[in-house]
């Protein structure tokens, strides 16, 4: 069975200091990995997929099939990244998430 | 366009009855999947349905069930309510799974059952 892990629950960083939200997974097959966001007080939303390469907001995320990771990652954090990050594996089976990890920028 | 719409937004039961909870998704969307994000739990898959099929369950108790009707929206029953089905009940709408290969998701509001 596929299995998402998001090892921190909470993260606190400074303005303008990196950040990087940790995701490995377990997965037999060939993994479609996403992240998504939520703002304060605003719905679940996709962030990012791996097989778009792109860079959403800053942030990046490399699929590392040996390390089985997708790590987000931002070089200069700004406040209003704030919020809760999920990473997420597609399979067959639909849409798994991890259980999140809330990031808090200070100022 | 609208986006996937839940309701209702809180709904207060107590323990032993039943609540069900009503998703509307995105217009051209077919695939439907209910997600609970109870406190520090994260989100727990339930149910997904696509062309009004269910496609898989997550590990939930049978009296966990739904469907999906011909417009595509869907409805979410729990029955025999107990506490810890408090939570927030998450519903995502996306394209034919088969065109969907990008697999992204657009998520109601969500609606919050206290179970008391």
């Amino acid at each position: 069975a596929q299995r998402v892990t998001q090892p921190e629950k909470l993260l606190s960083v400074f303005k303008g200091a990196p950040v990087e939200l940790k995701c490995n997974y377990s997965y037999s097959g060939s993994p479609e990995l996403f992240w998504y966001v939520q703002y304060s007080r605003q719905r679940l939303q996709l962030l990012l997929r791996h097989i778009s390469r792109e860079s959403i907001k800053g942030f990046t995320a490399d699929l590392n099939k040996g390390e089985t990771s997708f790590h987000l990652k931002k070089p200069f954090a700004q406040e209003e990244d704030s919020a809760m990050y999920y990473c997420a594996l597609k399979s067959a089976d639909g849409l798994t998430f991890g259980k999140g990890t809330h990031l808090i920028i200070q100022p | 366009e609208a986006g996937v719409t839940q309701s209702p937004t809180h709904l207060i039961k107590t323990r032993g009855q039943q609540a069900t909870l009503r998703c509307s998704p995105i217009s051209g969307h077919t695939s439907v999947y209910w997600y609970q994000q109870a406190l520090g739990l994260g989100l727990q898959f339930l149910l997904w349905y696509d062309e009004g099929e269910e496609r898989n369950r997550g590990n939930f108790p049978p009296r966990f069930s739904g469907r999906q009707f011909p417009n595509y929206s869907s409805e979410l029953n729990v029955n025999a309510l107990e506490l810890e089905d408090s939570a927030l009940y998450l519903c995502a709408s996306s394209r034919a799974t088969g065109a969907n290969r990008g697999g992204e998701l657009f998520f109601g509001e969500g609606s919050r059952l206290t179970v008391l």
